[in-house]
């Protein structure tokens, strides 16, 4: 399989605990996108990386929220000190930029389900 | 804010007979759009797009038509079949941010 692939799949964690999610993108694609999405909502932009470099945030990812992508091929998601209001479905989405050319289709995997209890 | 927006949660149509799901959108900043389909457990799956120089796009049974003007755009699907079945977002992206922003989404349920 050479989707975007995210682990875990499910978590539920204690408020106040730490968490770390996983994206593995399509090998050749050098932009890595993180979204958030909540029950009734579309995708929300949290973060992204062109290749190793985070190029854009949004004002939703807090300083509880850190992502790196430190060879430029998985990334993580780590959220410290989890609050009720993080549970969402985190996903993550890849697609491949050459030159000036956008491709604007993302690929996303199947996202990670996180319940804070 | 809600730049994208999709003002109906939901939809019903028979088998056989077109669907359209329609969006709204406020930042004349953007210069593409893509319409994506998510079925449950699954992360949402490219369906097809259209740039702002163009007023239509398509493929197969799928159309997108946009209205630069009403700012508005619309996914047509005919005929529709039981599979597709799903909540369609519609997104929409400016070179000059980088990001891609999605509307709330319209489930589509098709009936046999």
């Amino acid at each position: 399989d050479t989707g975007v692939s995210q682990d875990p799949r499910h978590k539920i964690t204690k408020r106040g605990q730490n968490v770390t999610f996983r994206c593995d993108p399509i090998s050749e694609h050098n932009r890595l996108y993180w979204y958030r999405q909540t029950l009734g909502q579309g995708p929300e932009f949290l973060t992204y990386f062109q290749n190793e470099a985070q190029l854009e945030k949004s004002r939703l990812l807090s300083d509880r929220f850190s992502a790196e992508r430190p060879k430029g091929s998985f990334s993580t998601l780590e959220i410290q000190r989890t609050e009720q209001g993080d549970s969402a479905m985190y996903l993550c989405a890849s697609t491949i930029i050459k030159g000036d050319k956008i491709n604007n289709e993302q690929f996303f995997g199947p996202g990670t389900r996180l319940t804070v209890l | 804010d809600q730049q994208v927006k999709q003002n109906s949660p939901s939809l019903s149509v028979q088998e056989g007979r077109i669907s359209i799901l329609n969006c709204d959108y406020t930042n004349s900043m953007f210069d593409y759009f893509l319409w994506y389909k998510k079925y449950p457990a699954e992360g949402p799956t490219f369906l097809i797009s259209i740039s702002s120089i163009k007023d239509k796009n398509e493929d197969g049974r799928f159309t997108v038509f946009l209205n630069k003007s009403a700012k508005h755009l619309s996914l047509h699907i005919v005929p529709s079949q039981p599979g597709d079945s799903a909540v369609y977002f519609c997104a929409a992206y400016s070179g000059g941010y980088q990001k891609v922003t999605f509307g709330t989404g319209t489930k589509l349920q098709v009936i046999p």
